[in-house]
């Protein structure tokens, strides 16, 4: 099993661009979570998901959208890129939310 | 005030000694509770979690005061490869709040 993994691992854009990180998990998880993490500071949810067609938003869900039209896979989508959204993305997924959360990777995205 | 809460240190401490780390909840209906190892750089991962009447896995021990609304994490013999943050959860209505994390750093 693969667990999560996430596409891309790094990315550099210039503001007002656009882009779509993947997230695949093969554990058939029910949910799903897109958090960002900026230097020195803990995780902050952007989106999740708890089932296939739903999404829901979090703590810091400006300038973001997702979508989880498959149940392995959530997409976290930035309309207009701007430097304040420089930060590594992580995504998870878990059972329920009685269970721990399974990370992938994280992507390093840049806006410059 | 933040959800969740944790001392952020740096815990700077050398090997073999026995650490403590406390975390407060505020949302009364968190239902369920974890800590969380991250490595520089990496991803979070589970550590443990943590129940109402406590746990132990080797060194490591967590405990549950809901009364308080706080999870500590204890670390005994500590090793140099303990070095890391720790991150503590807390989860209600299908997601988890974390705290920022606290910085452990163990010397030789």
């Amino acid at each position: 099993n693969a667990g999560v993994t996430q596409t891309p691992k790094f990315r550099v854009l210039k503001t007002g661009q656009s882009m779509t990180l993947l997230c695949a998990q093969d554990m058939n998880h029910e949910y799903m979570y897109w958090y960002r993490q900026d230097p020195g500071m803990g995780l902050r949810l952007i989106h999740y998901s708890v089932g296939e067609g739903t999404t829901a938003k979090g703590e810091v869900p400006d300038g973001y959208n997702v979508s989880r039209l498959k149940k392995q896979n959530f997409l976290l989508g930035l309309e207009s890129a701007a430097p304040s959204q420089t930060s590594v993305y992580f995504c998870a997924s878990s059972y329920s939310i009685a269970y721990e959360q399974y990370f992938g990777p994280g992507t390093r995205l840049t806006v410059t | 005030r933040k959800e969740v809460e944790q001392d952020p240190g740096p815990f700077n401490v050398p090997e073999g000694a026995t650490v403590a780390f406390n975390c407060t909840y505020s949302n009364s209906a968190s239902q369920s509770f974890f800590w969380y190892r991250q490595d520089c750089r990496k991803e979070p991962k589970l550590l443990m979690s943590v129940y109402s009447s406590g746990n132990e896995d080797g060194r490591f021990t967590a405990q549950l005061n809901r009364a308080s609304q706080y999870i500590s994490l204890l670390i005994r013999d500590s090793k140099l490869s303990d070095s890391a943050t720790y991150l503590c959860a807390a989860g209600n209505a299908g997601k988890s709040t974390f705290g920022d994390g606290t910085t452990l750093t163990v010397k030789p």
